[in-house]
């Protein structure tokens, strides 16, 4: 079955990077796009970027172009996002997600657990 | 940047009956690219309908999505007491934005 799992909560302080991993399975990795979203407490959803994992071509939101990189490792089926330059407004929940059909930009049919990241000083 | 405003922002109902959200754009969705998404306390959100109108893998019946242009809605045709939740609708006709969500809460 579809698999996307991430790694742990994080707390950093201002300032500082953070990087979240999310580990795919259940599926061929090149044939689906992954897209980073995240939720602010209390907030909905906000889309960050979209990496193509077969070429490694990615696009960032305008409002995170230049703090955010997401690459990815097709050895072992995992995505990569990091976040610069933290800010405590970037405390949220941060989400992996999957498009629901292969090549294609639609919905998120299959998301991540979930990586909280606190940034506090 | 299409601009997604849902409401209400909450909805008060009782088991059995029947729920409407509505989901307006600030400009037109082409092709209906418009999605909805369930989310409870400590989870992702949950797929329910794209495309506008179709119900995604394993969503009851009870749910259905309507709507095109700028105007969308979910309903629910009889609540079950696990349909109390958060809804967001999203678009993914221009990259991709979310609604700020209609909080579903059992009166």
């Amino acid at each position: 079955q579809v698999q996307l799992v991430q790694s742990g909560a994080e707390v950093k302080k201002p300032g500082a990077s953070v990087k979240v991993s999310c580990k795919a399975s259940g599926y061929t990795f090149s044939s689906y796009y992954i897209h980073w979203v995240r939720q602010a407490p209390g907030q909905g959803p906000e889309w960050m970027g979209i990496i193509n994992t077969s070429g490694g071509s990615v696009t960032y939101a305008q409002k995170f172009q230049g703090r955010v990189t997401v690459t990815r490792d097709t050895s072992t089926g995992t995505v990569y996002m990091e976040l610069s330059g933290l800010r405590s407004d970037d405390t949220a929940v941060y989400y992996c997600a999957r498009d629901r059909l292969p090549l294609r930009l639609g919905e998120f049919s299959y998301w991540g657990q979930g990586t909280p990241v606190t940034v506090s000083s | 940047e299409i601009v997604l405003t849902q409401s209400p922002g909450t909805l008060s109902l009782s088991p059995g009956e029947r729920a409407t959200l509505s989901c307006r754009a600030s400009q037109s969705v082409r092709s209906s690219y418009l999605a909805w998404y369930q989310q409870k306390p400590g989870q992702a959100p949950r797929l329910l309908i794209y495309d506008a109108s179709s119900r995604a893998t394993g969503i009851p019946d009870r749910f259905s999505g309507s709507g095109s242009g700028t105007d969308f809605t979910l309903t629910i045709s009889r609540l079950e007491p696990e349909d109390f939740a958060v809804y967001y609708c999203q678009q993914y006709a221009s990259w991709y934005t979310f609604g700020q969500g209609t909080k579903l809460e059992m009166k």
